[in-house]
């Protein structure tokens, strides 16, 4: 199973600002995926990170609210821009092969004021 | 557009009893997730169903998978408070698909 960490592991915002976050795996791994998850409820996909092209979003997501980058087989980075208070939530990074069981790290929480 | 249903949302129970969680989903896919997770904490993988008929057993938890009739359960056999979580289903479409969660609660 691979290993996932995140940073920062929280953070408080100010509206209208940006945040980078970064997803770092222990191995390579075929696939990587930026989800959000708001308080008590389930996981949404943003979007797919593809390595060597721009990420693939699910409806409603769009890249230059949510630009990924992933430059290598092993990291990737979300950045969610011009931030309100709805992008408040948390964000999850997940890796694994392709259909294969997917490995969450441990999210970062973002409060946005 | 796959749905992907739970049931139930949330489940108070009682040490030492058994219960079943299911998860239906709407369009035809051979492999299905079970996760858990703790709160705030991320999620951990609990079992991966690739077939028709599948059933993995972990512990007092066992998952099972009826492709045919797009369901999946998620059975807790003589819970303890330490299985007191939240569970998701998640649905593999080459991209995962989550249910929206049961909450696990169970009193001693």
């Amino acid at each position: 199973s691979a290993v996932i960490s995140q940073k920062p592991s929280r953070d408080i915002c100010q509206r209208g600002t940006s945040l980078t976050i970064q997803c770092q795996v222990d191995s390579q791994v075929t696939m990587m995926f930026w989800y959000r998850q708001q308080p008590g409820q389930s996981l949404t996909l943003i979007a797919t990170a593809n390595q060597g092209s721009e990420a693939t979003y699910e409806s409603g997501f769009v890249i230059d609210k949510f630009p990924i980058s992933r430059p290598n087989l092993t990291f990737s980075t979300l950045t969610v821009s011009n931030m309100s208070p709805e992008d408040s939530s948390i964000y999850l990074c997940s890796a694994g092969g392709l259909r294969e069981t997917q490995y969450f790290g441990p999210g970062t929480r973002l409060l946005v004021l | 557009e796959l749905k992907v249903e739970q049931n139930p949302l949330f489940l108070s129970m009682q040490e030492g009893k058994n219960y079943t969680i299911y998860c239906n989903y709407s369009t035809t896919s051979d492999r299905l997730y079970w996760y858990r997770q703790d709160p705030g904490k991320s999620l951990e993988s609990l079992f991966v169903l690739l077939s028709n008929g599948a059933v993995k057993q972990e512990g007092r938890l066992m998952a099972s998978l009826d492709t045919k009739a797009r369901l999946s359960t998620l059975h807790i056999t003589a819970a303890v408070h330490d299985l007191s979580a939240t569970y998701f289903c998640a649905v593999d479409m080459n991209k995962l698909v989550f249910g929206a969660g049961t909450i696990l609660r169970v009193k001693s």
